[in-house]
């Protein structure tokens, strides 16, 4: 099964506005990352948050992780059409030699003009 | 040029035939994998390795072989195609470190089982 569930499916917002979406997960994690996909294309890297910190900022991307609550967020801010996308939560597990990914189903993020 | 390629971009082909896609990176990454994208799924996890002579089953390896011909190649192949086996495919790549490093993909294989 997935380790990360999004929260919602999709959304849909005015240029303008700020997305929030969300990710819960199972497992202990070493880190939690978050990926953006267009329509049919590949994957790109957003940001990557370690279990011991709290929040991230990247540009208009802030993220949190709350390990207590096996829960991220991810919020865009001032959204632009041009961020209309697919978003996906990835959890890297802790211990051992874990060193791949568990995608969730992702959100599909619309940014109308 | 683009890091990490994916050969075909797009393939049709039958049930029963033998298929083969490739993968090639030039980021000079050890960690190589394979996933299928479903329609409204996030990515499952094919086949991984870490390094020419390692290969490491994933979440739904039934039905795929690969092989690691190359630090930079890494080939899935369907022995048998199935029409459950029509998906969006990627490789993507990451560096060695302690935990799970960011990983880069390739722009993806649009294959179709008829």
């Amino acid at each position: 099964s997935q380790q990360g569930e999004e929260d919602p499916q999709a959304l849909s917002i005015q240029e303008g506005e700020n997305a929030t979406m969300n990710c819960s997960y199972k497992t202990s994690i070493n880190n939690l990352q978050w990926y953006r996909q267009n329509s049919g294309r590949g994957l790109v890297h957003l940001i990557l948050i370690r279990s011991n910190e709290r929040e991230k900022h990247s540009g208009r991307l802030r993220v949190t992780l709350d390990t207590s609550k096996k829960s991220s967020s991810l919020l865009i801010t001032a959204s632009r059409a041009a961020d209309t996308a697919s978003y996906f939560c990835a959890t890297g597990l802790s211990g051992g030699s874990n060193y791949k990914l568990t995608f969730g189903k992702g959100t599909l993020l619309t940014v109308n003009p | 040029d683009a890091d990490v390629t994916q050969t075909p971009r797009n393939r049709i082909t039958k049930t029963g035939k033998r298929i083969m896609l490739e993968c090639s990176q030039t980021k000079g990454h050890d960690r190589m994998y394979w996933y299928r994208q479903d329609p409204g799924l996030g990515l499952r996890l094919i086949y991984y390795s870490f390094d020419v002579k390692d290969i490491n089953k994933g979440e739904i390896s039934d039905g795929y072989s690969v092989s690691r011909q190359a630090q930079a190649k890494f080939s899935l192949s369907l022995e048998s195609a199935i029409p459950n086996q029509t998906a969006l495919y990627f490789c993507a790549t990451s560096a060695p470190g302690q935990g799970v490093n960011e990983q880069f993909f390739g722009p993806g294989t649009r294959l179709t089982v008829l």
